[in-house]
């Protein structure tokens, strides 16, 4: 089975400093990977999915995140966090065709 | 961009009372799931459905039941509540962008407390 692992469930960064954060994945076959942010009192908002088109990317809002087969892993990046960027992020892993596992979720502050 | 409304946003019940969490979404999507969200914990999907009179159980058991008679519509019924059911319910719909795998959009979500 499919699973995702998020190491660090928070983070805490300065304004303007680099933001990264780990997403390990375990899959049998070619994953289909996300990273989802979730705001306060809101639902999920897709930052960026991983297709197998290309390793690295881009995302909304500055984020990216680079595909590493070897080491399975799909960590999520930002060059210089901005206090808009707190919230909680989830890393997920496609089972199928239609279902999504979802990791633990980190939650990142940032302080001025 | 995907437009999916829940409501009510909170809602706070007693024992044993019977609830429906609304679910509508405009865009069309055929796909639509219900995850289920415990604080600090990941989203477990609960239920979904492939299209109009398709319903599934997902990944964790629920005692909650849910209906598509319409595409864009995909309530959740409890039928008799209890403070187990305490969480957050979130609903999500998605529409087939490539020949393997979905982007699933989502709403906002209800936070249920059951007394």
């Amino acid at each position: 089975a499919q699973s995702v692992t998020q190491l660090g469930s928070h983070v805490s960064v300065s304004e303007g400093a680099l933001v990264l954060l780990r997403c390990n994945y375990s899959s049998s076959v070619p994953p289909y990977l996300f990273w989802y942010v979730q705001y306060p009192n809101q639902g999920l908002q897709l930052l960026l999915k991983y297709t197998s088109a290309a390793t690295l990317v881009k995302g909304i809002n500055g984020f990216e995140a680079e595909f590493k087969k070897s080491e399975t892993s799909f960590h999520l990046t930002k060059p210089s966090a901005h206090m808009s960027d707190a919230a909680e992020y989830f890393c997920a892993v496609s089972e199928d065709t239609d279902k999504l596992i979802f990791g633990t979720g980190t939650r990142l502050q940032v302080f001025p | 961009e995907a437009d999916i409304y829940q409501t009510p946003r909170y809602l706070v019940i007693g024992t044993g009372k019977k609830i429906t969490l609304e679910c509508s979404q405009t865009m069309g999507h055929d796909k639509m799931y219900w995850y289920q969200q415990d604080p600090g914990m990941e989203l477990h999907l609960i239920h979904y459905s492939y299209g109009v009179n398709s319903t599934e159980k997902g990944d964790l058991s629920s005692e909650s039941t849910v209906s598509r008679i319409r595409t864009e519509h995909f309530p959740l019924t409890l039928e008799s509540a209890r403070p187990s059911h305490t969480s957050q319910y979130l609903c999500a719909s998605s529409d087939p962008a490539s020949a393997f795998t979905d982007t699933q959009y989502f709403g906002p979500g209800t936070r249920l407390t059951v007394l």
